[in-house]
């Protein structure tokens, strides 16, 4: 298994809404990331969890809160967001936090969010 | 910071031509790794190919090479016989030494068509 799974693939969510992202990696990666992705513009890192710590916070906003309950999981729990914040968000995984040429992110195809 | 500077936000090639695709970098650095990444309409980021920056032969994966200048500090991307599926964003990235993905830096893009 080569993947990164992410769902759902599309999420529409009022300001008041509480809401989740997942990803799921089965490579046994041991570096997972989330990254916001808006239109036509590069990825921008947000979190990173390494052996499931949480190794680095962009300094997001509050609003957004990962999780990483194990190896395999990584969630993004959402509330109160913005307008602003509707993005794609990116779920992606590597072997670890080495530097290594090996050390490649696998990326899922991402989560389409809609903040009304 | 280092910065990647992509100066073509689009280009287009016939099927089964060739066409290339720019990348400057800025670095103080010796040792480093870059990266072409495409983004196709899935959303989904694949690595295309990675260029190892003591490494002065260049990265080739099928019909995909690169042509690294180090004191240029240019990175391009050619894609030979250029087919329908290649349509995509395509971002270069720069990874430091001794960092691993966390570090990773876009560029902002070059969206491809190709034209039947």
């Amino acid at each position: 298994d080569t993947e990164v799974t992410q769902t759902p693939k599309h999420l529409v969510m009022g300001m008041t809404n509480k809401k989740s992202l997942k990803c799921e990696q089965h490579m046994g990666h041991r570096a997972m990331y989330w990254y916001k992705q808006k239109a036509k513009k590069p990825p921008e890192l947000m979190f990173v969890y390494s052996y499931e710590k949480l190794s680095i916070n962009e300094s997001v906003p509050s609003r957004f809160s990962p999780e990483c309950p194990n190896s395999s999981l990584l969630n993004l729990h959402l509330h109160a967001l913005q307008p602003e914040d509707s993005a794609l968000y990116l779920c992606a995984s590597s072997p670890t936090l080495a530097n290594s040429g090996a050390n490649v992110l696998t990326f899922g195809a991402g989560s389409r969010l809609t903040v009304l | 910071a280092q910065t990647v500077t992509q100066s073509q936000p689009e280009m287009s090639v016939q099927e089964a031509e060739t066409v290339t695709l720019s990348c400057t970098y800025d670095t103080s650095e010796s040792d480093y790794y870059l990266f072409w990444y495409k983004q196709p309409p899935s959303r989904q980021m694949i690595l295309v190919i990675r260029q190892e920056a003591y490494k002065q032969q260049n990265a080739t994966e099928n019909r995909f090479s690169v042509n690294f200048q180090k004191a240029a500090k240019s990175f391009s991307l050619k894609i030979s016989d250029s087919q329908l599926g290649d349509a995509a964003m395509y971002f270069c990235a720069y990874r430091p030494p001794n960092f691993g993905n966390e570090k990773l830096t876009f560029g902002t893009g070059t969206r491809l068509t190709i034209i039947p």
